[in-house]
């Protein structure tokens, strides 16, 4: 069965303290690994899309890596406006639909 | 240019009721899926449908039903309203049936009394 785990829960950070949130997927052929950050009460805005394990994308403060068991999503110097849940999600390959499969998310809270 | 475009925002509907919710794409997007989003989770996935043809379903009731229109919006009607369907529904769209850039709506807050 294809599941994404995303660990931890919840993260508290201090401005500026640097960390990574993790996504362990397991899925019979990956056909892409998303990632989404959701502000309370907001749809997901879509950051990163990886295809390939070890392909990395980067966005501002924000570096998504992979493998071919999970991904990390690194913060560098975080600021409070990065506060907010962010989403895992795989779409598995083969057949002719694209739906997602997502993880229940971490949430970033980051203090001044 | 335009997000993907969703309506209501917010409704309230008693148990036993039926509700539509609404959802134009990206301008140049063919694809429409729908997902349940409860409070603490990940989104869910409903449907998906691309050039008005069903080419996905979730493990949802047949309570639920979507289509697609041949300007590629898209409409989730959900019958006989449960307390458990009290989510945020969202709508994503992108290019194709296995989009590579699939981008969400911001939702129709859906609450059952």
């Amino acid at each position: 069965e294809d599941q994404v785990t995303q660990s931890p829960e919840a993260l508290r950070l201090q401005e500026g303290e640097s960390s990574s949130l993790n996504c362990s997927y397991t899925v019979s052929g990956l056909r892409g690994l998303f990632w989404y950050r959701q502000d309370p009460g907001k749809g997901p805005e879509f950051l990163f899309t990886l295809y390939s394990a070890g392909e990395e994308k980067e966005k501002e403060r924000l570096k998504a890596t992979l493998t071919k068991k999970e991904s990390f999503l690194h913060i560098t110097a975080p600021k409070p406006e990065d506060s907010a849940t962010y989403l895992c999600a795989v779409q598995a390959g083969g057949g002719s639909q694209g739906n997602l499969i997502f993880g229940k998310g971490t949430k970033l809270s980051v203090k001044p | 240019d335009a997000g993907v475009t969703q309506s209501p925002t917010h409704l309230i509907k008693t148990r036993g009721q039926q509700v539509t919710l609404r959802c134009s794409p990206i301008s140049g997007h063919k694809s429409v899926s729908w997902y349940q989003q409860v409070l603490g989770q990940g989104p869910q996935f409903i449907f998906q449908y691309y050039e008005k043809e069903e080419r996905g379903r979730g493990n949802f009731p047949d309570r639920f039903s979507a289509r697609q229109f041949p300007n590629y919006s898209s409409e989730l009607n959900v019958n006989a309203l449960l307390l458990g369907d009290s989510a945020l529904y969202l709508c994503a769209s992108s290019p194709g049936p296995g989009g590579n850039t699939i981008y969400f709506g911001e939702g129709s807050w859906l609450t059952v009394v």
